[in-house]
Parts: structure tokens; C-alpha cells; sequence
């Protein structure tokens, strides 16, 4: 079975500031695909960025990178210039592609408090 | 585009009452998820729909909780009847294919469910 980890149950970053989310993953699959998903206040998750594990090239939206590690089975998350609106929940999530009923397996999530 | 609709919001019910959960997917969207997110933790998948047909139910407590996806489209999710550990949040989600096709996941805003 897959797992998500994420270690850090909360951190908090000046306003423009960088910050770096760390989430650790365990499989023995090779093929599958990682996420970053926020979550704000009104609970709607919204999804931050996507990884391909065949891909060795790190995803990268606007203020938003990967450091994918895959040998370390690490993927975390690094958000330059912090932004208040960025005060969220960020969960890490896992899917293995294989098979019609593969699941997204998420981590416990971190609580992100961006200072203003 | 019309993002993933929940209903209701927020609902308190007492325990061994009944309660239903309403979820209408993005169009065209062909795989609907039901996630139970506890206080605290990642989102759980309950259940998984492709078309009206049940994908994976492994995680579904079936004695308590079924969930219908009539014609393909809108969803419902009962509990019946409810215990104090089902408070929790119930997100719906959905995709244009199926996960192995690393196909993003697009969430609703959940509702909140509190049993006294």
C-alpha cells in the first residue's frame, strides 16, 4: 500500500518569503504521479501543481515549484514570495496509475500561516 | 465552467438520525469521488464512480453509508444511521478519466457534518 507523509503539522512565513513544504512518499510502483492540493478556509481543495514520476524535470506553476526527489521518494513544495492568500492547508497526495480503482492517498496535510 | 456543486453547506443531525449529501459533477466529467476528511487528516476516499457504475466501495462502511450515481451524472451519499465518528467533512470530486490516466481531480467546497 501506498503511504503519504507529512511530518510537519504547521509552519508560518513572512509575507514574501520563501517557504518550503516537505512530503515524503512510499511505493514500489514507477510509474505514477504526484500533487500538491490547497486547501483554504471555505474547504474546497484546489489543486497547486502535478509531478509525472517519469519525468526527472521538476513542475513548476508561477511561485510554485517541486523538488522531486525520486530516489528519496521526497516531493516537497516551495512557495516564493508568500503571498497572505496563501495561508491555507496544502495536502500532499499520491495516485498510482495502474488499474481502474487506483486511489489518491493524501498525507495529513500542513497548516500554512502566511504573516502579514 | 461550473465548478463541482455540493449540498448542502453545513448540516447538524443527531446520532442515529439519517442524512443525505447531494454532489453534482462538473459536465462531462466521467468518474465521481466521494472523500470523508476528518478533523485533522487528509481525505479518505469512500467511494469512486465510473459512469453510474461503483469503481471501488473497499473504504465505504456499508452497513451505515450507500451512495447512488443515477444516469451517470448527480450523486448522493446517505448515512443512515449516523454515529458521532461520521462528524466529518464530505468532499465530492471529478474527472474527465480514470485516475491511471493521472487525470486531475476537481473539488467541490464539501459539507460539513456534525452528529451530537
Amino acid at each position: 500500500a501506498q503511504t503519504v507523509t507529512q511530518s510537519q503539522p504547521e509552519m508560518s512565513v513572512q509575507e514574501a518569503e520563501t517557504v518550503t513544504l516537505s512530503c515524503t512518499y512510499d511505493t514500489s510502483e514507477n510509474n505514477y504521479y504526484l500533487f500538491w492540493y490547497k486547501q483554504p478556509p471555505s474547504r474546497q481543495m484546489i489543486l497547486v501543481i502535478r509531478q509525472e514520476a517519469y519525468k526527472q524535470q521538476n513542475a513548476t506553476e508561477n511561485r510554485f515549484s517541486v523538488n522531486f526527489q525520486k530516489a528519496a521518494k521526497s516531493f516537497s513544495l516551495k512557495i516564493s514570495d508568500s503571498q497572505l492568500g496563501d495561508t491555507a492547508m496544502y495536502f500532499c497526495a499520491f495516485i498510482n496509475p495502474t488499474g481502474a480503482n487506483s486511489k489518491l492517498t493524501f498525507g495529513k496535510g500542513i497548516t500554512l500561516s502566511v504573516r502579514p | 465552467e461550473a465548478g463541482v456543486a455540493q449540498s448542502p453547506r453545513y448540516k447538524i443531525i443527531e446520532k442515529r438520525q439519517s442524512v443525505a449529501f447531494w454532489c453534482n459533477p462538473i459536465s462531462g466529467h466521467a468518474t465521481l469521488y466521494w472523500y470523508q476528511q476528518i478533523l485533522g487528516q487528509g481525505p479518505k476516499l469512500l467511494i469512486q464512480f465510473q459512469n453510474n457504475g461503483v469503481v471501488d466501495d473497499s473504504q465505504l462502511p456499508k452497513d451505515r453509508f450507500s451512495a447512488e450515481r443515477l444516469k451517470g451524472v448527480d450523486s448522493t451519499l446517505k448515512i443512515q444511521p449516523a454515529k458521532l465518528e461520521d462528524s466529518a467533512v464530505y468532499l465530492c470530486a471529478s474527472s474527465w478519466q480514470l485516475p491511471f490516466m493521472g487525470n486531475i481531480q476537481y473539488f467541490g467546497a464539501g459539507t460539513r457534518l456534525s452528529v451530537l
